[in-house]
Order: structure tokens, then sequence, then C-alpha cells
């Protein structure tokens, strides 16, 4: 157990909806990133933030927005779905942010989003 | 472009016996390098790093190589047991300094066979 919880771990929904996921990041770590795991791909990043603000952008969509609330949870937002975003949205949180690569990002279970 | 990717996507390996995960990157700049392990069902984990100042690194039970002249690494996996079976993902840095500048290569799916 990773100590990040994300919900919901499942997720069906049709084209053109607006799905929000959750993650709760490890007891004081107070980066999150989120990244997106498409079918037999690699992981690739999407946006991280750090104590409440926005630290790096990846591939992230227009459509998609992210926040961190004060508790340090943080939720993807997900909007005018398309059926290419089908995937699996992971969320990691690591203690700090930036300055140093450590490799230690604590991933949760991931979100599986299925768009029909 | 940059890209870090695996020679085989699939690879079966009899209980017991020693595996090894290759892994190319094609940025010259990278000086950090991870290997994650992802289980089915689950999220990646953390297995070992290594820096570009050295070759080789061990923990238990696994050992990274790194060959920084043909931009190669590998994983190593000594005596292969059943929990071993996941798909393993080299990332590497790209010379940039932030955990969220990693970029994750398309996994080799590994399966120990009893």
């Amino acid at each position: 157990d990773s100590g990040v919880t994300q919900t919901p771990k499942h997720l069906i929904t049709a084209t053109g909806q607006r799905v929000t996921l959750r993650c709760s990041p490890r007891s004081g770590d107070l980066s999150v990133y989120w990244y997106q795991q498409s079918l037999d791909q690699g992981l690739q990043f999407l946006i991280q933030y750090y104590n409440g603000e926005e630290r790096a952008k990846g591939n992230i969509l227009e459509r998609f927005s992210a926040q961190q609330f004060p508790d340090l949870h943080s939720e993807l937002n997900l909007s005018s779905l398309e059926l290419g975003d089908s995937a699996l949205y992971f969320c990691a949180s690591s203690v700090g942010w930036g300055e140093v690569n450590t490799g230690e990002l604590f991933f949760g279970e991931g979100s599986r989003l299925t768009v029909l | 472009g940059e890209s870090v990717g695996l020679h085989l996507p699939t690879l079966s390996v009899q209980e017991g016996d020693n595996s090894i995960i290759n892994c190319a990157y094609s940025n010259s700049a990278s000086d950090y390098f991870i290997w994650y392990k992802q289980e089915s069902g689950k999220g990646p984990q953390f297995i070992i790093d290594i820096r570009s100042n050295m070759d080789k690194r061990q923990g238990q039970r696994v050992t990274v190589l790194l060959n920084k002249t043909v931009k190669h690494l590998s994983l190593q996996i000594a005596a292969t047991q059943p929990g071993d079976s996941a798909v393993y993902f080299c990332a590497e840095n790209g010379g940039r300094v932030g955990n969220e500048k990693l970029t994750f290569g398309t996994g080799t799916r590994l399966t120990i066979i009893p």
C-alpha cells in the first residue's frame, strides 16, 4: 500500500460528459502528480501541484484541469470526454518538488476511465 | 525527439532463473534513470534508480546497469519469483531536474513461469 488513495477505481461514462477523479496523497507529501496511462502505453505526465499551487504542466489537454486543495487532496477534471480519453489515470505524491530527482513517486492504484 | 524504449515488450522466465530487462534511451543529456514495477491492477512502484556518474547499482535481488556510451540500461532480477511477474518501466529525466519531468518507456511485461 503506497498510502496514496484514488477514487473512483472504475468509471464508465459517455462521450461529451465530464468526470472528476480524486486523489489523497500520502500523509506529509506536499506534491501531487497526475499521469495518464493508455492501453499498453507508458505513463504520460499531465500536471503537478505543490502545496496548492501548480508547479509543472505536461501534455495535458485544455479539456482537462486539476487543482490541489488546502487539505492537499487533488482533483483531476476531465470534460467533453472523447473515446480516446479512455485510460488509467494515476495520481502520485512525493514530499517535495522540482529541486531533485529522486524517483520516489508513490503511486495510487489508479482510476480506470472508460468512455463509450 | 527524446524517447525511452524497450527492446522487448514481453519476457518469460523460468522461476528461479535470472531475468534481464533492457531499455534504450535517446537523450544523451539524461543523467538520472529509474526502474518502476507495475503489478496487475496496481500503480507503479519504485524499484531502483541510478545516476549517470555510476554504471552499476545493486539492490535486493535487483541490479541496474547503465551504459552511457550506447545509451542503454538494464534491470537484472536474480532468482526470479512468481511475485516478480509485472510490467517493468524504465524512466529517464532528460537531464532535467524534477520528478515531474521523467519520461517513461512503454514497459516490458515479465512473466515468471512456475
